[in-house]
């Protein structure tokens, strides 16, 4: 069974950056596409970006672009997200999730971390 | 438009049925998945593939999907039904998940 198990909660400055790993346990690791999403409080679900550590293919959502950067470590079977330039409305809960393959060529969600919160507050 | 319109609240009294709809145009030939979340927890996917239902997940929760409207249907509702429901597809053109704003199923 996968279980994947991310970093603890982060108190940030505005400004800062932040950086989250998801540690990821049974299945296999590289073939599959980890994705980055986020829930800030009361809202839903808002989707990151993605890579797929095999061949270190990232994809990140636009309004994020040049502010999120993705990165996996095959060694330690994890996978990172660090958002920089923190903002007081970046303050969210951030969940990992694996990908598993749909029938029209895309993509849900089976497996998903326990959430990391992160404040940005001054 | 790429925008997946659910409603915002649904009330349900305990025994009940609840429709949950997840609206977009066209959405019919698209994969719908569905996920539940709990206050304070991860989602977990009670529907995939438009209505298959992983193991675990009570033959109360069923999905269809047709024309402009994929439908989540939970019969029977407990009180451990209560949680926020999201409908999900991937945009194959942006290589992308899509998801709806989320439905608040309450049990009266």
């Amino acid at each position: 069974q996968v279980r994947l198990v991310q970093s603890g909660s982060e108190v940030k400055k505005p400004g800062s950056s932040v950086k989250v790993s998801c540690k990821a346990s049974g299945g296999t690791f590289s073939s599959y596409g980890l994705t980055w999403v986020r829930q800030a409080p009361g809202q839903g679900l808002e989707w990151m970006g993605r890579i797929i550590p095999t061949n270190v293919i990232t994809n990140y959502a636009q309004r994020f672009q040049g502010r999120v950067t993705i990165s996996a470590d095959e060694s330690t079977s994890a996978v990172y997200m660090e958002l920089s330039s923190l903002r007081p409305e970046d303050t969210a809960v951030y969940f990992c999730a694996r990908e598993l393959r749909d029938d029209s060529g895309g993509f849900y969600y089976g497996f998903w971390g326990q959430g990391t919160l992160v404040t940005v507050s001054s | 438009s790429d925008v997946l319109t659910q409603p915002p609240s649904v009330s349900v009294a305990p025994g009940k049925t609840a429709t949950i709809t997840c609206g977009r145009n066209n959405i019919g030939p698209h994969t719908v998945h569905w996920y539940q979340q709990k206050p304070g927890q991860a989602p977990v996917v009670v529907i995939y593939y438009d209505s298959d239902r992983p193991s675990g997940i009570p033959e109360r929760f069923s999905g269809s999907n047709s024309g402009n409207t994929a439908t989540l249907t939970i019969t029977r509702v407990e009180a451990g039904d209560e949680a926020d429901y999201y409908c999900q597809v991937w945009d194959s053109r942006g290589d992308h998940p899509v998801f709806g704003g989320g439905t608040k199923v309450t049990v009266l």
